[in-house]
């Protein structure tokens, strides 16, 4: 079945730091891809999302694009906040479904 | 921005006893609602799926009649858990979708810490 794969955390990083949070994913056919985020006390919310190949999803300064060749939607910021302090969830999920597929999430702490 | 809430936030109960989540839509009709189980340092795993007014659709491998899942108003859903063990101690979170939105555009609730003991 489809599945997502994304990097072990915990991330520890400094202001103004560069973030780069892996994600892979399998699946039939071309999924839509996402990336939704948890901050402290909330519940999930979508970040950014790719629907196609070499889509670039974008929001509050994140990135990630979606490669198909080597099947990964990578989130990236260049310069980290404390604020962006949170858990980030990588999904899919397939045409005419409603099941998004989620990865197992990055705890991400940005130190001040 | 819609938002959506979960009653209780934790909660412990005793091996064999029943506890009910709630999940409500505070500002928006969801004609669908999913709710999620999450073990320590898991992805969320979809349990079912439930329109406003019907059967859910649970996924494969969740027992109905032990999570029995209620979705009778446009703006709130229960999750029962019937008998529970301490197997079933996990967070359950739910998400609603308003009515002829994408799949993708779901609301998430924060969450309900359950331990049984």
């Amino acid at each position: 079945g489809d599945s997502v794969t994304q990097m072990e955390g915990p991330v520890t990083l400094s202001e103004e730091a560069f973030l780069t949070i892996n994600c892979t994913y399998t699946a039939t056919g071309y999924p839509s891809l996402f990336w939704y985020v948890q901050y402290p006390g909330e519940g999930l919310q979508l970040l950014l999302k790719a629907t196609k190949a070499d889509d670039k999803g974008s929001n509050k300064g994140f990135e990630a694009t979606y490669r198909k060749e080597t099947t990964s939607f990578h989130l990236e910021k260049g310069s980290v906040q404390v604020s962006d302090s949170a858990v980030y969830f990588c999904a899919l999920v397939q045409g005419g479904s409603e099941k998004l597929v989620f990865g197992k999430g990055t705890k991400l702490t940005v130190n001040p | 921005g819609a938002v959506v809430s979960q009653h209780p936030s934790w909660v412990i109960c005793k091996s064999g006893t029943s506890v009910k989540i709630e999940c409500r839509s505070l500002d928006f009709q969801a004609t669908t609602m999913f709710w999620y189980r999450q073990f320590p340092k898991q992805s969320l795993m979809l349990m079912a799926t439930s329109n406003e007014g019907s059967k859910a659709t649970y996924e494969q491998g969740v027992e109905k009649d032990k999570f029995l899942i209620n979705h009778a108003s446009l703006t709130l859903s229960t999750l029962t858990v019937t008998s529970a063990h301490p197997e079933d101690s996990s967070f359950y979170i739910c998400s609603a979708r308003a009515i002829d939105r994408p799949s993708y555009e779901q609301y998430f609730g924060p969450g309900t810490r359950l331990t049984v003991t």
